[in-house]
């Protein structure tokens, strides 16, 4: 099994510029996750969804959209992107409550420069 | 969810127990305790978790206080690779972890 895979690994975009971050998980998770980490922070959690189809806002949505059209892979988008947006982005999953598994697998991360 | 409160730093020797302390004096009754950790810039790491009582898997052990306003993670046999930033989070589920600055515990040889 992959675990969960991050593309790209690096990117470098310009302020105005839109680009897609894909996620795949391989083990059959219900739940994905984004999140993004900036320099000496902590995790702070931008979309998520408990299933196909479905998302849901986290703590810092703003200037991201998301969508998980098939089970094992989650897109998070920016579609005008700003310096702020500067970060490192990381995916994860999990299993749905109540499936007796309470861990988050994570991604390797995205590391995303705006200019 | 309630709030954590660890110590931004600390040392541990190599071979030895490493106790790193978590406060959650606001926890509610159904929020679980989470301890995730993040070695370098790789993404996090699930260790263990636990509601009420003691939790024990191969990578630690969990020890929450009988009021659950505190507890501590204790890593048996601390490796140079145990060397993270360790995070505690208190949830009432697994799928909206709040990570807070958590604590950098640097393994000495």
């Amino acid at each position: 099994n992959a675990g969960v895979t991050q593309t790209p690994k690096f990117r470098v975009l310009k302020t105005g510029q839109s680009m897609t971050l894909l996620c795949a998980q391989d083990m059959n998770h219900e739940y994905m996750y984004w999140y993004r980490q900036d320099p000496g922070m902590g995790l702070r959690l931008i979309h998520y969804s408990v299933g196909e189809g479905t998302t849901a806002k986290g703590e810092v949505p703003d200037g991201y959209n998301v969508s998980r059209l098939k089970k094992q892979n989650f897109l998070l988008g920016l579609e005008s992107a700003a310096p702020s947006q500067t970060s490192v982005y990381f995916c994860a999953s999990s299993y749905s409550e109540g499936r007796g598994s309470y861990e988050q697998y994570f991604g390797p991360g995205t590391r995303l420069t705006v200019t | 969810d309630a709030k954590t409160t660890q110590p931004p730093s600390m040392d541990c020797a190599e071979g030895r127990a490493a106790n790193l302390p978590c406060n959650h004096s606001t926890i509610s009754g159904n929020e679980y305790v989470y301890w995730y950790r993040q070695i370098h810039s790789q993404g996090p790491q699930y260790i263990i978790h636990g509601l009420k009582n003691n939790e024990t898997n191969e990578m630690a052990s969990l020890i929450i206080t009988e009021d659950r306003k505190s507890s501590t993670l204790i890593l048996p046999h601390a490796t140079l690779r145990d060397t993270a930033v360790y995070y505690c989070i208190a949830s009432p589920n697994d799928y909206k972890l709040s990570f807070g600055a958590g604590t950098t515990v640097t393994v000495r040889a």
